[in-house]
């Protein structure tokens, strides 16, 4: 079945630092989602996706939908301490209708 | 973006007995909701996809009969875990998709989630 990779699994950075994360699949995706989840919450919806190359921003988040439609990245940009949590990405494939497939998430860890 | 309310946020359960999860969509309306498990330190595991008026589709390796899913109406769907196990304890979210929206691009948008603990 469809999986998603997602990495870096963790990272450690200091405020004011840029990070980079991605999902790659062997499969193709019609849809890209980033979600931000906080212990104990649901995931909250970032950045959706929807067509091949595009780059779209929210604040200091940017994300792309890759071109092969089989990876997407998230950049944010000048961390604050607010940004600490789990982000996932997901990726929507079967049509408009079809299911999400998770990646394992990306902790990010920001010291002040 | 649309707001999914989840109750109740925390719930502790004898082994044996049965518990009650609600998802509400508060400001649309849902003829699709989702829900999912999710253990410590791990991703999202779709269960089930429940259906306004209909039966529930679940993933391959999920007991129908464990895991009930009611969708009487467009704003609440239910999932009761019956004869509740320890191993049954988790991170239970429901997620709804906005029926009115024209486009194909219609997105789910997740409940605050349901912690389970059965002792």
């Amino acid at each position: 079945g469809q999986q998603l990779n997602q990495s870096p699994q963790s990272m450690f950075i200091q405020e004011g630092e840029d990070v980079s994360m991605n999902c790659t699949s062997s499969s193709i995706f019609n849809t890209w989602l980033w979600y931000k989840q906080d212990p104990g919450e649901g995931p909250v919806l970032l950045i959706a996706l929807y067509k091949a190359g595009e780059l779209t921003s929210n604040g200091r988040l940017t994300a792309q939908f890759g071109i092969t439609r089989k990876d997407s990245f998230l950049n944010i940009s000048a961390s604050i301490p607010s940004d600490v949590g789990i982000y996932f990405c997901a990726g929507r494939y079967g049509g408009s209708q079809g299911n999400l497939i998770f990646g394992k998430g990306t902790k990010l860890s920001v010291k002040p | 973006g649309a707001v999914v309310s989840q109750h109740p946020s925390r719930v502790i359960c004898k082994s044996g007995t049965s518990v009650k999860i609600e998802c509400r969509s508060l400001d649309f309306q849902a003829t699709t909701m989702f829900w999912y498990r999710q253990f410590p330190k791990q991703s999202l595991m779709l269960m089930a996809t429940s259906n306004e008026g209909s039966k529930a589709t679940y993933e391959q390796g999920v007991e129908k009969d464990k895991f009930l899913i009611n969708h009487a109406s467009l704003t609440l769907s239910t999932l009761t875990v019956t004869s509740a196990h320890p191993e049954d304890s988790s991170f239970y979210i429901c997620s709804a998709r906005d029926s009115r929206q024209s486009t194909w691009n219609t997105e789910a948008f997740f409940g605050q989630g349901t912690r389970l603990t059965v002792v």
